[in-house]
């Protein structure tokens, strides 16, 4: 298995645009996670799915963000408007029920909103 | 969510065991331990987890004390390549919540 994949791998973009990060997670695997990593929070959650319905979205920091799962193989995070403070690295991961929260993290996309 | 503390930074010499510690006092009976780590510009890799006996796999061993108030993560041999930040997370829900680890420099 080729792991989580995420796309795309580095993002520049200019305040106000739209910005999509894709997610592809493991085959098989039922939960879904999206988390965002800056210097000062460090690693948050975001939200999470559960096959494929949003199960606890209390990370998302406001309306501006949006995440969704279509199917079981593929996951977005959205952000429109998008804004300065939005820059940080962007991770998914997925996991399966029955594995103890062990979470398979992907590569990231890097997201920089000039 | 228990809790946990950990040491912002610490030291080892390549090739001698790396103990990581974790304090997680107010850990309860159905949260589990489990260590993460970031190598820089990667994402979060799972190293080991436990209840309240102490686990090893071919990454490391996990020692967690009998009033589970707190555990070691053992690296036996560090090498360079375990440079990274180590997260010790303990619940049991199922998504996790990561603090600020241990930034862990192995040295030649």
């Amino acid at each position: 298995d080729a792991g989580v994949i995420q796309s795309p791998r580095h993002e520049v973009t200019e305040m106000g645009q739209e910005v999509t990060l894709r997610c592809k997670p493991i085959s098989g695997h039922d939960y879904l996670f999206w988390y965002r990593q800056t210097m000062m929070r460090g690693l948050e959650l975001l939200i999470y799915f559960n096959n494929n319905v949003p199960i606890d979205d209390s990370g998302m920091p406001e309306d501006r963000f949006s995440a969704k799962m279509p199917n079981a193989s593929f996951s977005t995070l959205k952000i429109q408007p998008s804004e300065p403070r939005d820059s940080a690295v962007y991770f998914c991961a997925s996991s399966f029920t029955g594995s103890n929260e062990k979470l398979f993290f992907g590569s990231g996309t890097q997201l920089s909103v000039l | 969510d228990a809790k946990t503390t950990q040491p912002p930074s610490m030291d080892c010499a390549e090739g001698r065991a790396a103990n990581l510690p974790c304090n997680h006092s107010t850990i309860s009976g159905n949260e589990y331990v489990y260590w993460y780590r970031q190598i820089h510009s990667q994402g979060p890799q799972y190293i080991i987890h436990g209840l309240k006996n102490n686990e090893t796999n071919e990454m490391a061993s996990l020692i967690i004390t009998e009033d589970r108030k707190s555990s070691t993560l053992i690296l036996p041999h560090a090498t360079l390549r375990d440079t990274a930040v180590y997260y010790c997370i303990a619940q049991g829900a199922q998504k996790l919540v990561f603090g600020q680890g241990t930034r862990l420099t192995i040295n030649p």
